[in-house]
């Protein structure tokens, strides 16, 4: 199965901040990768599907990034709400996977 | 608004079984593809496995880690969809989350979970 592998564990920032997490495939996806950020006591939500296309309502200081192995979630300016944790997932090959997250948490 | 809602969790004892529920309104059920995920307390999200919509033929993929004692059904008439869990081990131990699948893989509505706990 593919793996993918989040960096870094814990990122820590101050709001109004830009954050880059990153998502690392153990083969390639091509661009079959989402996003997700799930707060404390919350179920995930989707934020970006297929690299770079935002999900419903969700703001325009998120951007995803990439191709291939290596993939980029850049939130431009942190929000208060923006500190969570987010995962990564692949669809391009069963079993889907996710990676084991980056928690942004507030400095 | 689309609204799943899981029942069906509990306490269980290794190699018991437990059939969870997800009730599912404010969409067309029947031409959605669902999915069973789940996470550990404290880790990340794994998933269970997907079930195509009954007009793409209503077909399973599972992972590994529960293929061979899960099972996952759909019905149709009472736009339900279900987990059968057999055989019980303590890593199965985790909330489970019915979901919604964009492009039949991304996770895009998720219900509130429902805790299922496997311990002597």
């Amino acid at each position: 199965e593919i793996v993918l592998t989040q960096s870094p564990a814990t990122l820590s920032l101050s709001p109004g901040e830009g954050a880059t997490l990153s998502c690392r495939a153990s083969q390639s996806v091509a661009s079959y990768l989402a996003w997700y950020q799930q707060k404390p006591g919350q179920t995930p939500r989707l934020l970006i599907y297929d690299t770079s296309h935002r999900a419903t309502g969700i703001p325009a200081r998120f951007s995803g990034s990439g191709s291939g192995t290596d993939f980029t979630l850049t939130v431009s300016s942190l929000e208060p709400e923006d500190f969570a944790v987010y995962f990564c997932q692949q669809r391009s090959l069963w079993p889907f996977t996710f990676g084991h997250g980056t928690r942004l948490e507030i400095k | 608004e689309v609204q799943l809602v899981e029942s069906g969790g509990g306490l269980v004892k290794p190699g018991g079984s437990l059939r969870l529920s997800c009730a599912a309104s404010g969409f067309t059920f029947r031409n959605a593809w669902m999915s069973w995920v789940r996470q550990a307390p404290g880790k990340g999200v794994e998933w269970v496995g997907r079930i195509k919509s009954e007009t793409d033929g209503g077909t399973v993929d599972y992972t590994a880690p529960v293929e061979g004692r899960f099972t996952i059904s759909r019905e149709e008439s009472k736009n339900m969809l279900y987990l059968q869990m057999n055989s019980l081990k303590t890593e199965d131990t985790a909330v489970y989350y019915c979901t919604t699948l964009m492009y039949y893989s991304y996770p895009d509505n998720w219900g509130q979970g429902t805790l299922v706990t496997v311990s002597s």
